[in-house]
């Protein structure tokens, strides 16, 4: 138990299903973020909340929209996706100002057929 | 912009071995460093981390030292074990507890 809880840790979807991954810290933590990681790319942050507020979208499609209702809990909903959009989706979280990085979940692991 | 650049696995040892995979970055000012480690079917867990030139983090007999002459902050080991098997990830952030940017991840295998 890493203090970031991710749900569900699996999940397979079809393309004209909606779904939503969900993340929990305990941390007390005040940033959250979503990862997507796929098979041999790096890591690419998606969206960053600090304080419930969005602070950075990084180019992501609008069939992926996250929620963040407080600073302990992160959503990620998710509708009409592409096999591409197959991934682990990594949940993080970390203390702005601490430099002692992010606590990850274990992710959960999304396939789209 | 800041950028990790890590050694393209994956890295095959054997037991007992001495381990070094390389990461350089490309970063203004001072960044912090961290190698964050992922078992398979798990999320990243951070394995250690450096905020400042010269500092040496250490973890479960792994070392890396911040290097900012040279930009780079490798990861050792003196002597693996099967169970160090896993996908070991370089990353900076250049902000303190922000913005983590991080390498493609290097595969390591540890063969009895």
């Amino acid at each position: 138990e890493t203090g970031v809880t991710q749900t569900p840790r699996h999940l397979v979807m079809g393309m004209t299903n909606k779904k939503s991954l969900k993340c929990e810290q305990h941390l007390g933590h005040n940033a959250m973020y979503w990862y997507k990681q796929s098979a041999k790319k790096p890591l690419e942050l998606m969206f960053v909340y600090n304080f419930k507020e969005q602070t950075e979208n990084n180019s992501v499609p609008s069939r992926f929209s996250p929620e963040c209702p407080n600073s302990s809990h992160l959503f990620l909903h998710l509708h009409t996706l592409q096999p591409e959009d197959s991934a682990l989706y990594l949940c993080a979280s970390s203390q702005l100002g601490q430099g002692k990085g992010y606590t990850f979940g274990s992710g959960t692991r999304l396939t789209v057929v | 912009g800041n950028s990790v650049t890590q050694m393209e696995g994956p890295v095959t040892l054997s037991e007992e071995a001495f381990l070094t995979i390389n990461c350089t970055y490309t970063a203004t000012g001072y960044p912090s460093l961290f190698w964050y480690v992922q078992y398979p079917g798990e999320g990243l867990q951070l394995l250690l981390k450096a905020t400042k030139a010269d500092d040496k983090g250490s973890n479960k007999g792994f070392e890396a030292t911040y290097r900012k002459e040279t930009t780079s902050f490798h990861l050792e080991k003196g002597s693996v074990q099967v169970s160090d098997s896993a996908v070991y990830f370089c990353a900076l952030s250049k902000n303190s507890g922000y913005a983590l940017n991080f390498g493609k991840g290097t595969s390591l295998l540890v063969t009895p």
